[in-house]
């Protein structure tokens, strides 16, 4: 079975320190790995996704994540929080045994202290 | 954000009206999805369209009835909605190569904040 762990539902940094968001996954096959971020009263934008290439994926916006397949794990990282990072970040996985349906994480709320 | 329309962007509603939804996605994408998301909880897959035909359901009840009359559009028809319905409900589309949807990327709406009275 398919499932995704955000480990944390509340993250909070000050700006210009780095962000962890972290993810792990459960999948019985080579998944795809997504993020997105969620802003208030928005949809959800993509903002990086893994499908088997290279286990660095840079994203938008100054992120990335690398996938770890030992630690079943797809951490969202940026070497320096910015104001506008604030928002609701959701990690997913696909899986092509399951149809490739897509599974959301909870989500991490991130809050960037001035 | 313009790749995917959602009107209106918000709806209140009493338990005995019909409403229905409305997505509209100009990237020429063959797959369409319905998400609810709701407070606290991972976002539920509702229905999926690939190619104008349905492919998923996932025990949706019955009160929610998708339609999907062409490749751009999927429409939600809501009847007898009860209180525990209130979300926001999200609209996506993909590429899709085929009756079932691939990995490529989802594109989303920017929801409808449904309410139910």
């Amino acid at each position: 079975a398919q499932s995704v762990t955000q480990l944390d539902s509340h993250v909070s940094v000050s700006e210009g320190t780095p962000v962890l968001l972290r993810c792990n996954y459960s999948s019985s096959y080579s998944p795809s790995l997504f993020w997105y971020v969620q802003h208030p009263n928005k949809g959800l934008q993509l903002l990086l996704k893994y499908t088997s290439a290279a286990t660095l994926v840079k994203g938008i916006n100054g992120f990335e994540a690398e996938f770890k397949k030992s630690e079943t794990s797809f951490h969202l990282t940026k070497p320096s929080a910015h104001m506008s990072d604030a928002a609701e970040y959701f990690c997913v996985v696909s899986d092509p045994n399951t149809g490739n349906q897509f599974y959301f994480g909870t989500g991490t709320s991130l809050t960037v202290i001035p | 954000e313009t790749g995917v329309t959602q009107t209106p962007r918000h709806l209140v509603m009493g338990m005995t009206n019909k409403k229905s939804l409305k997505c509209e996605q100009h990237l020429g994408h063959n797959a369409m999805y319905w998400y609810k998301q709701s407070a606290k909880k991972p976002l539920e897959l509702m229905f999926v369209y690939s190619l104008e035909e349905r492919v998923e359901n996932n025990s949706v009840p019955s009160r929610f009835s998708p339609e999907c009359p062409n490749s751009s559009h999927l429409f939600l028809h809501l009847h007898t909605l009860q209180p525990e319905d209130s979300a926001l409900y999200l609209c996506a589309s993909s590429q899709g190569r085929g009756r079932i949807p691939s990995t490529d990327t989802q594109y989303f709406g920017p929801g409808t904040r449904l309410t139910v009275l």
